[in-house]
């Protein structure tokens, strides 16, 4: 069974850091490209990061490039995003996902909830 | 970037009403991606590649569409299909984009 376990949310300082992860398990985690994305407290869905099954490719949208940079680690079987210089607006529950052909999207972790305020 | 507007915002159907819903490119784009979202949970792939059905999507639903426009339509609305309704597209230049959603409810 494919799972995806995010973690490492919270509440953090406007200017502040934070680093996710997502746990990934029940497939060949090697084999897959994977973006994080984010739902507002509006519901609106937005992307903010993609990298490459290798990790040798990664793509971000304005919003977020500079200052959110995502990694993995093959042999851990894990995701990262670290997230800095956060905004409020970076207010968020915050998803992994599997990346399948045409960059659909078919299996989501259950996310974490990530808080930026003073 | 390529933006997605979906309509209706907000929509209710009556038990076995057909249901259509749209989402509208602001360039074209070569396939469309459809999600579905329950309360207090994670999106679902639910239609990929225009108007393929995700594994244990019902026969009522299904995708069509080209260019800028793109649709989701359930035959016969259920209960159990009241949801907000995503759309998606990666265009050849990222970003990835969504629609704002569809919520459907149900009479």
């Amino acid at each position: 069974e494919v799972q995806l376990v995010e973690s490492g949310g919270g509440l953090v300082k406007p200017g502040g850091s934070l680093k996710l992860s997502c746990a990934a398990s029940g497939f060949a985690f090697s084999s897959y490209d994977m973006s994080w994305v984010r739902q507002t407290p509006e519901k609106r869905l937005e992307w903010v990061a993609y990298i490459s099954s290798g990790g040798g490719s990664t793509y971000y949208p304005d919003t977020v490039k500079g200052r959110f940079t995502i990694s993995r680690d093959n042999a851990k079987n894990t995701l990262y995003l670290q997230m800095s210089s956060l905004k409020s607006e970076d207010t968020a529950m915050y998803y992994c996902a599997r990346q399948v052909l045409r960059y659909a999207m078919d299996y989501w972790g259950q996310g974490t909830s990530v808080t930026v305020s003073s | 970037q390529i933006v997605l507007t979906q309509s209706p915002a907000i929509m209710s159907a009556s038990p076995g009403e057909k249901v259509t819903m749209t989402c509208s490119a602001s360039s074209s784009v070569s396939y469309m991606h459809w999600y579905q979202q329950k309360s207090g949970t994670s999106p679902k792939r639910w239609i990929y590649d225009t108007s393929k059905l995700a594994s244990g999507v019902p026969a009522r639903f299904s995708g069509s569409g080209s260019g800028t426009s793109y649709s989701l339509t359930i035959s016969s609305m259920e209960a159990e299909d009241a949801a907000t309704y995503y759309c998606q597209q990666w265009s050849s230049n990222p970003p990835m984009t969504f629609g704002g959603g569809t919520k459907l409810e149900i009479k």
